[in-house]
């Protein structure tokens, strides 16, 4: 069984210029939540897609954005890139558990996006 | 919002003892997941927490969540090399906040052979 594949692994971009990255979830997982890595701020929420639907959203400008398409593939869009973005970006998968709640994550690799 | 204090932040061991993180959140959690991240890997799954006073274990590790389901420990017993990573509690909480599993920052943990 595949994992979770993300693309692209690694990137680098400048200030003001946008990125958009990919997640592919475990077959027959239908949430897909992404998460910003930083050193100093950890791993922070940013948004959960279920469904096509956007069903939580972190504390994160309108410059990030996200969809999920209907065989549960998803983006991210980061615009106007600033250097506090710099960051490893990662996607992870779950099944929806007993009771409503989210099952085990199966994370990425991650995509780790550098800003200059 | 909801939040998930970690602590401590970096732990260091000589290869033997033990260790212990602790995780506490601001809100009542529906459950609570422990994961563990090696240096230069993802977040891989150790284990799920549902019920209050819930212990479970797996080999050396022990996990706890507590009696009010708003903290929750993870201890490993004579820590191995093999150890080192980051252990990272997420917890959700109930209402409406399904799919948004919020991550303490973490307690890497160091072992010393």
């Amino acid at each position: 069984k595949a994992g979770v594949t993300q693309t692209p692994r690694y990137l680098i971009k400048t200030r003001g210029q946008q990125v958009t990255l990919s997640c592919s979830p475990i077959s027959g997982h239908r949430s897909v939540s992404w998460y910003q890595q930083t050193p100093g701020q950890g791993l922070q929420f940013l948004f959960e897609y279920f469904s096509e639907t956007q069903r939580n959203k972190g504390n994160f400008p309108g410059r990030f954005s996200g969809r999920q398409f209907s065989n549960s593939r998803s983006e991210m869009n980061v615009s106007t890139l600033e250097l506090g973005d710099s960051a490893l970006y990662l996607c992870a998968s779950s099944l929806v558990a007993g009771g409503s709640m989210t099952g085990e994550l199966f994370f990425g690799e991650g995509s780790r996006l550098t800003v200059l | 919002g909801q939040q998930v204090m970690q602590i401590p932040q970096y732990q260091h061991v000589q290869e033997g003892e033990d260790f212990t993180t602790y995780c506490n959140s601001s809100t009542t959690l529906s459950n609570i997941q422990w994961y563990k991240q090696r240096p230069g890997g993802h977040p891989v799954f150790l284990i799920q927490l549902v019920k209050s006073g819930e212990v479970k274990k797996q080999k050396r590790l022990t996990f706890q969540f507590g009696e009010a389901k708003k903290n929750s420990s993870l201890h490993i017993t004579a820590t191995q090399t093999t150890d080192v990573g980051t252990y990272f509690c997420a917890g959700e909480s109930y209402g409406g906040s399904q799919g948004n599993l919020i991550f303490g920052k973490g307690t890497k943990l160091s072992v010393k052979p």
